[in-house]
């Protein structure tokens, strides 16, 4: 069974400074990986997502991940944080094939609180 | 550029009563899904529809939950007698391919009291 592991509950950064938030999923197969946001009260935006080629995917608003199959990680990455970034990120996990039938297996998601 | 959307956006309701939830998809995707979120917890999976049919179900999606498309255009979610523990947001995701990006509504807030 696919399943998503984000370990930071909570991140606290200050505006300008960089960010690292942490994704480790299991799949016995080759996984689409994806990063959403929620603002408070929204409902879920993509950010970027891996298929397949390039590990180091660029998505909206600046953000980037990285596939290491190795480490069975997609950490979501960026260099310089607004405070308009301050939401709560979900990764998520799709099977290619198999018995999944496309649904989205989510972390318990890392809520981001940016200072000034 | 397309949107899912969904109604209504906040569904108030008591224990017992059934509630439907609908959710129009982006026109020229195939796949549609229901998720939950009860409040501080995780997206959860309930169920996919794909030609007219389920095609995976969680184990949350008991015999009290059920989904149609009954007009081609609106895909809903039926919950027959509602339980204090169906309250969370429920979010609506389509695509328009098998394991492509899923695109989601801005969710209904179920209360039951």
């Amino acid at each position: 069974a696919q399943s998503v592991t984000q370990p930071d509950i909570h991140i606290t950064v200050s505006e300008g400074a960089s960010l690292e938030l942490r994704c480790n999923y299991s799949y016995g197969a080759t996984p689409y990986l994806f990063w959403y946001v929620q603002s408070p009260g929204q409902g879920l935006q993509l950010l970027l997502k891996y298929f397949s080629g390039d590990t180091l995917v660029q998505g909206i608003k600046g953000f980037e991940a990285e596939f290491k199959r190795s480490q069975s990680s997609f950490n979501l990455r960026k260099p310089s944080v607004h405070w308009s970034d301050a939401a709560e990120y979900f990764c998520a996990v799709v099977g290619a094939g198999g018995t999944s039938y496309g649904k989205l297996t989510f972390g318990q998601g890392t809520i981001l609180t940016v200072h000034p | 550029e397309p949107e899912v959307t969904q109604t209504p956006s906040h569904q108030v309701t008591q224990m017992g009563q059934e509630v439907i939830l609908r959710c129009v998809p982006i026109s020229n995707h195939l796949y549609f899904y229901w998720y939950r979120q009860i409040l501080g917890q995780k997206v959860e999976f309930l169920v996919s529809f794909y030609n007219n049919e389920i095609s995976e179900k969680s184990e949350i999606f008991d015999d009290q939950f059920s989904v149609e498309r009954p007009d081609g255009s609106n895909f809903t979610l039926k919950i027959r007698s509602t339980k204090l523990e169906d309250s969370a947001m429920y979010f609506c995701a389509t695509n328009r391919q098998f394991a492509d990006t899923q695109y989601f509504g801005p969710g209904t807030r179920l209360t039951v009291l």
